[in-house]
């Protein structure tokens, strides 16, 4: 069984400052990671992915995640955020083994506020 | 490319009455599922469709039914809604490879009285 972990439910930054979104999961095989943005209103569209290779992986928008398996995270970070990021970010994990019938298990979400 | 579309975008229903949330995708995407989303309770997948003809329940499969119609169309329905099921009902559909990346629709909000 996945699940993942997203300590808290609301950040707040200033504009221009650094943005860590934290993620941990719980795999008993090795996983495929995600990340999702939800701006108000709308579905979630696809951040940034980890499936293999370079462990640390570029999104959309500045995005970045590193994959690190001895503390089994996922964090999300930005260097400087604006104020078009301010959304609901979700986590989520995936069994690499499963093929077609692989699912995507999701995280609570983190909401995201930008302060100018 | 419309991508994943659903209809409707709202609805309000009262307790007892039936109807059927539809999806549809122009990708080819092979697999389709169906999501809740509730406050503090993230995404939950109520069914999935690995490829046509096949439909697996999920998490939160209670209350519901599924069709997938063909490759393009994968419809929700609630027999006899409570008000335990308002909610927003996002459809996705994927490749269905390993990678698994899903695309979304814009969601249904669904109210129950």
């Amino acid at each position: 069984a996945q699940s993942v972990t997203q300590l808290g439910s609301h950040v707040s930054v200033s504009e221009g400052a650094l943005v860590l979104l934290r993620c941990n999961y719980s795999s008993s095989v090795p996983p495929y990671l995600f990340w999702y943005v939800q701006y108000p209103n709308q579905g979630l569209q696809l951040l940034l992915k980890y499936t293999t290779g370079a462990t640390l992986v570029k999104g959309i928008n500045g995005f970045e995640a590193e994959f690190k398996k001895s503390e089994t995270s996922f964090h999300l970070t930005k260097p400087s955020a604006h104020m078009s990021d301010a959304a609901e970010y979700f986590c989520a994990v995936s069994d690499r083994r499963a093929g077609a019938n692989s699912k995507l298990t999701f995280g609570k979400g983190i909401t995201l506020s930008v302060r100018p | 490319n419309a991508g994943v579309t659903q209809t409707p975008k709202f609805q309000v229903l009262k307790t007892g009455q039936s109807m059927t949330l539809q999806c549809a995708q122009d990708m080819n995407h092979n697999s389709m599922y169906w999501y809740r989303q509730d406050p503090g309770m993230g995404l939950r997948l109520i069914y999935y469709s690995a490829s046509e003809g096949t439909t697996d329940k999920g998490e939160v499969p209670n209350g519901y039914n599924v069709s997938r119609l063909n490759k393009r169309e994968f419809s929700l329905r609630l027999e006899s809604a409570a008000p335990s099921q308002t909610s927003v009902y996002f459809c996705a559909s994927s490749v269905g490879n390993r990678a698994h990346e899903q695309y979304f629709g814009p969601g249904t909000r669904l109210t129950v009285t």
